[in-house]
């Protein structure tokens, strides 16, 4: 079973640039998460979709920030314009969805540098 | 506000001992927990997880306890092996089990 991929590993652009992150979920994992990782911390949730539907955006700076799965499987995570603090990794998950205690399954991640 | 807390940044074991990782937490409703291990470069890989109707949760090497009195969980491993060097993160959920709250990890190195 092929895992979450991501795409690109790194990205290095100057700040004010916009920037876009890709993910593919594994097969047939209805929830998809884009998660914030910044040096020395724990994943922070950014937005958590239940197919299409982004049930979850609560932590997405919406003022730069934008998100889309459109057909409910894969996802685009958009910076517009990026600032030096969006340097981080950027880390996909996905997960079988339901009511409960689904294991969440990560991607590699996109590091983000902001120069 | 920080949720899901791990106090040590950092330890060092020998192999052939044990290796405990602690995890505090603060939610109340907090009732199912995860351990994830992450390696440089890649994304977090599910460990072992354990509900709050358990108090203790064993797969091969690894253990994982849970205090819910104290909110306190913690992460065994024995014997640690070098391979077992990594950042292991703690992760804690509601009853919703569709988002979880990390902790900052904690770096393991297993001497050889």
């Amino acid at each position: 079973e092929a895992g979450v991929v991501q795409s690109p590993r790194y990205k290095i652009i100057e700040k004010k640039q916009p920037v876009a992150f890709w993910c593919n979920p594994i097969s047939g994992h209805n929830t998809l998460y884009w998660y914030l990782q910044n040096l020395g911390q724990g994943p922070e949730l950014l937005i958590r979709y239940e197919n299409e539907e982004a049930v979850d955006d609560s932590q997405l700076p919406k003022d730069r920030f934008s998100a889309e799965r459109l057909k409910g499987v894969d996802s685009t995570l958009k910076i517009q314009p990026a600032e030096l603090g969006d340097s981080a990794v950027y880390l996909c998950a996905s997960s079988r969805g339901g009511s409960t205690y689904n294991e969440q399954f990560f991607g590699p991640g996109t590091r983000l540098t902001v120069l | 506000d920080q949720q899901v807390k791990q106090n040590s940044p950092s330890l060092s074991v020998q192999e052939g001992r044990i290796s405990i990782l602690n995890c505090d937490y603060t939610n109340s409703m907090f009732d199912y927990f995860l351990w994830y291990k992450k390696y440089p470069a890649e994304g977090p890989t599910f460990l072992i997880s354990i509900s709050s109707i358990k108090d203790k949760n064993e797969d091969g090497r690894f253990t994982v306890f849970l205090n819910k009195s104290a909110k306190h969980l913690s992460l065994h491993i024995v014997p640690s092996q070098p391979g077992d060097s990594a950042v292991y993160f703690c992760a804690a959920s509601g009853m919703t089990g569709n988002q979880f709250y990390f902790g900052t990890g904690t770096s393991l190195t297993v001497i050889p």
